[in-house]
């Protein structure tokens, strides 16, 4: 059964500090997604990444895929208060119709 | 402009008493999902459709039922809901297999209590 792990699970830092979520995953899938949520809200798409060495950026965020290593980093870049949110990457089995998510980073951003 | 709708956005309803959720696309997508996501835990696939391929989870309850009249619309049914159905329900949809240049688009979710 595929699990996926999100570390750490709350990360609270200031604001312009730079920080790193990394997810990891146990079996073969090349296709990996990072997900946003505010409380109460639902699922927003950040990043999609489809293969190998994949490399995607958006603003102050950074997201990367190593599948030899099964894993995939979310870098902040210089934060800001408006990226307080959860975050969740989530992974598609091969084979499988569906994404398995990890447990959630909870980022607090501090002024 | 919404793609994936969800209704209502929040949902009381007894315990026991049935219940459906309502999504609706306009992105003509073949593959709709529905998630249940409690508080402070990552979503969790309940089941799907692929066109008019029903596909359960082995760890979805009996409790929950699903109908896909049509492309566009997927309602989620609670025959008998308890206090720990009580969750955020999250539609989504994908236009074919996930990672093969597609992804999945999340409604706004519905909130269920169950009082």
């Amino acid at each position: 059964e595929l699990k996926v792990e999100q570390n750490p699970l709350f990360l609270s830092m200031q604001e312009g500090k730079n920080y790193t979520i990394y997810c990891n995953y146990s079996t073969t899938s090349d296709r990996l997604y990072w997900y946003r949520q505010d409380p109460g809200k639902s699922l927003e798409s950040l990043f999609v990444l489809l293969s190998n060495g994949a490399v995607k950026q958006e603003g102050r965020l950074m997201a990367s895929l190593d599948t030899k290593a099964r894993l995939s980093t979310l870098h902040i870049t210089a934060a800001v208060h408006d990226l307080s949110a959860t975050y969740f990457c989530a992974v598609t089995p091969e084979g499988a119709q569906k994404l398995v998510f990890g447990q959630g980073t909870r980022l607090t951003i501090n002024p | 402009d919404a793609m994936v709708i969800q209704n209502p956005r929040y949902q009381v309803t007894q315990f026991g008493k049935p219940v459906t959720l309502s999504c609706s696309q306009t992105l003509n997508h073949n593959v709709m999902y529905w998630y249940q996501q409690k508080s402070s835990q990552a979503p969790k696939l309940l089941f799907h459709y692929y066109d008019k391929d029903f596909n359960n989870e082995a760890d979805t309850p009996d409790n929950f039922q699903s109908r896909r009249p049509n492309t566009s619309f997927c309602f989620l049914d609670i025959r008998s809901p308890g206090l720990g159905d009580a969750a955020m329900y999250l539609c989504a949809t994908s236009g074919g297999v996930l990672g093969q240049g597609t992804e999945a688009f999340f409604g706004q979710g519905t909130r269920l209590t169950v009082v």
